[in-house]
This record gives structure tokens, C-alpha cells and sequence, in this order.
């Protein structure tokens, strides 16, 4: 596609489930990162991942937060045993060069 | 401590207006600096990215200037439009990929 593709667009879980966060980033963007916005905070930088490895991961914020990316292109992020902490919008972007493109995000409600 | 501020957190203009944007970092090293617009319930776009060579870069009726010695960028919106309310992120960037963000402007047009 044109953009960078977040699936679902909102989602709401209860407290102790997983959930798994899509994002599908412009085609032939070798660098994709994940972002967390809380209300009223500034992104949060979580993981990125350069083709399929991931350099810096150093942003989870716990061992409940992992990260895949498969084949260069779609990439899930897994929260498993959700908190109400872990509420926010997760954002995704993709680049090339100092091309940063952002999908729309999944809001992620935690009850 | 966050290494991008924002000031101010919100601001309202009437319809016409122009209205100036600031934003001060403490990152370093320095790559670039971004300008983005964030649309409620949307993923952030770049409006503007300058180098620490570069000092001011237009998109319209948007332009950044970039103060490197200071460490202070701003963001001038000339003759607001009401399509312009949204909130306003400066983004810094340290390496190619890690980026800190401000917590962001909110920017209110009203007819």
C-alpha cells in the first residue's frame, strides 16, 4: 500500500490477556519502529528493527513486551498478561533514509 | 528528564493568525531535527526535517527555523487555517534511528 498499515485500529482487552499489534510499512522500507503515546506524553520509543533484526529493543518496557519482524515487511508486537498500564496509542513508522512515514496507530484499551 | 520541550503545551488563534511554535533539546549529538503534525486519531506527519547545516526550511504556510548553537527551533504557522488545528510535534534525532520526541503543541484555530 501507499502507507504504513496498523491493524486493529482500536482494541480493548481485559486485564491479563495477550494482544498482538500488526503494522505492514511501505514496501521496500528496510527500517521499521514501534512507538507507544500515552495520553497527553510524547511517543515513546519501544523497538526497531532494521530488516528482520532488531538493534535496539532497549524502549520495551518489560519482558511482557516482544517484538517480531518477518521477511522485511510485517512486523507484530505481542503484549502478553496486559496491564491497564499498557493502554495507549502503539504507533508504527517506516523508513528509508531520513524518511520516516507513520501509520495511524492502534489505541490499545486495557480494562 | 525528557530531551525535547515544548512550549507551549496549548494555544488557541483565531482563524487568519499567524502563531509561532517553540521547542529547546538537549540531544547530542545532533542528526536532525523534524516538525511534525499529528491529527486527532492519527499517526503524526512530517511537515518539515532540517539538518543541523540548514537553519530554516518552509512547507507552505509552515516554516521551522533551527537555531544549532542554541538548540532551539521553532515553528511559524503564517495565516492559520481551521484545518490547521491539530497538535504539533518536534521531533530530534540523535542517530538515523533513534529520535526523541516533545510532548507536543496542541494548536486550537477558531473562526
Amino acid at each position: 500500500g501507499a502507507g504504513v498499515s496498523q491493524s486493529p485500529s482500536n482494541k480493548v482487552t481485559e486485564k491479563g490477556k495477550d494482544v498482538e499489534l500488526r503494522c505492514d510499512p511501505i514496501s521496500g522500507h528496510t527500517a521499521l519502529y514501534w512507538y507507544r503515546q500515552s495520553l497527553g506524553q510524547g511517543l515513546e520509543f519501544l523497538i526497531y528493527f532494521q530488516g528482520n533484526s532488531a538493534p535496539d529493543k532497549s524502549g520495551l518496557p518489560s519482558d511482557r513486551f516482544s517484538a517480531e519482524r518477518t521477511g522485511g515487511s510485517v512486523s507484530t508486537l505481542t503484549i502478553q498478561r496486559t496491564q491497564q498500564e499498557d493502554s495507549a496509542v502503539y504507533l508504527c513508522a517506516s523508513s528509508r533514509d531520513y524518511g520516516y512515514t507513520f501509520g495511524s496507530g492502534t489505541r490499545l484499551t486495557v480494562v | 528528564k525528557n530531551q525535547v520541550e515544548q512550549s507551549p503545551q496549548s494555544l488557541i488563534i483565531l482563524e487568519g493568525k499567524n502563531c509561532t511554535l517553540q521547542c529547546n533539546y538537549t540531544v547530542s549529538p545532533f542528526s536532525n531535527l523534524r516538525w511534525y503534525k499529528q491529527d486527532t486519531g492519527r499517526g503524526p506527519v512530517s511537515l518539515t526535517i532540517m539538518t543541523f547545516s540548514e537553519n530554516t526550511k518552509s512547507n507552505g504556510r509552515y516554516t521551522a527555523t533551527l537555531d544549532a548553537d542554541t538548540k532551539q527551533s521553532s515553528l511559524h504557522i503564517t495565516a492559520s487555517q481551521l484545518s490547521d488545528s491539530a497538535s504539533y510535534i518536534c521531533v530530534v534525532s540523535e542517530y538515523d534511528y533513534k529520535l526523541s520526541f516533545g510532548a507536543g503543541t496542541t494548536v486550537t484555530v477558531r473562526a
